[in-house]
């Protein structure tokens, strides 16, 4: 059982919709982040949060919003998606993002499908 | 900047055969190496990781893998598959110089094991 909780699991929304995708990490950590995994690609990191606050922004397109009120839960928030958008996203977590030599745990995703 | 390469985008391999994933990467600064598996519909687990000292690091799921500094690589071995280990495996990389740090995905090896 994983640390890490996402839900949806799937999620499924026209180009116009707006929702939202949601992360729990029950493990302590003070280091969330969240990927985005397309097929035949490494896996892209978007958003890093340490203790909060914001401390990366992979050059993401603003119609992806993140949001992290507490060191335990991150939101990612979508609107106005592309169809290439859809993918796997995933969202991770590790005790401090300074400490390089943590690995990050992993959530099992949320797989999107833009129509 | 640092790149991880992961050649083979499948490995076939009969059941109790032994198997050899790759995993070669470029950085100017040093590394922390590790290798994570994704099971179908999962996030990425852990499988090892290595920081320092011993160059040959033991994993979960009977996992072993070497790291070669002069040949920049740190391929992924198992003497004997299982079924179970039928899943897609990650090379990931991970550097800190200063105040920069990041961490980069290999694209993975989707590993098959034939009954």
């Amino acid at each position: 059982e994983t640390g890490v909780t996402q839900t949806p699991r799937h999620l499924v929304m026209g180009m116009t919709n707006k929702k939202s995708l949601k992360c729990e990490q029950h493990l302590g950590h003070n280091a969330m982040y969240w990927y985005k995994q397309s097929a035949k690609k490494p896996l892209e990191l978007m958003f890093v949060y340490n203790f909060k606050e914001q401390t990366e922004n992979n050059s993401v397109p603003s119609r992806f919003s993140p949001e992290c009120p507490n060191s335990s839960h991150l939101f990612l928030h979508l609107h106005t998606l592309q169809p290439e958008d859809s993918a796997l996203y995933l969202c991770a977590s590790s005790q401090v993002w300074g400490q390089v030599n943590q690995p990050q745990h992993f959530g099992d995703g949320t797989r999107l499908s833009i129509l | 900047a640092q790149s991880v390469t992961q050649l083979d985008s499948q490995v076939p391999v009969f059941e109790e055969a032994p198997v050899e994933l790759r995993c070669n990467y470029s950085s100017s600064v040093s590394v922390y190496l590790f290798w994570y598996v994704q099971y179908p519909n999962q996030g990425l687990q852990l499988l090892l990781k290595y920081l320092s000292g011993s160059t040959l690091v033991k994993g979960i799921n009977g996992f072993e893998a070497e790291f070669n500094k002069s040949q920049t690589s740190f391929h992924l071995r198992k003497p004997s598959v299982h079924i179970s280990d039928t899943a897609e495996y990650f090379c990931a990389v991970r550097v800190r110089a200063g105040g920069y740090q990041k961490v980069t995905f290999g694209t993975g090896t989707k590993l098959q094991v034939i009954p």
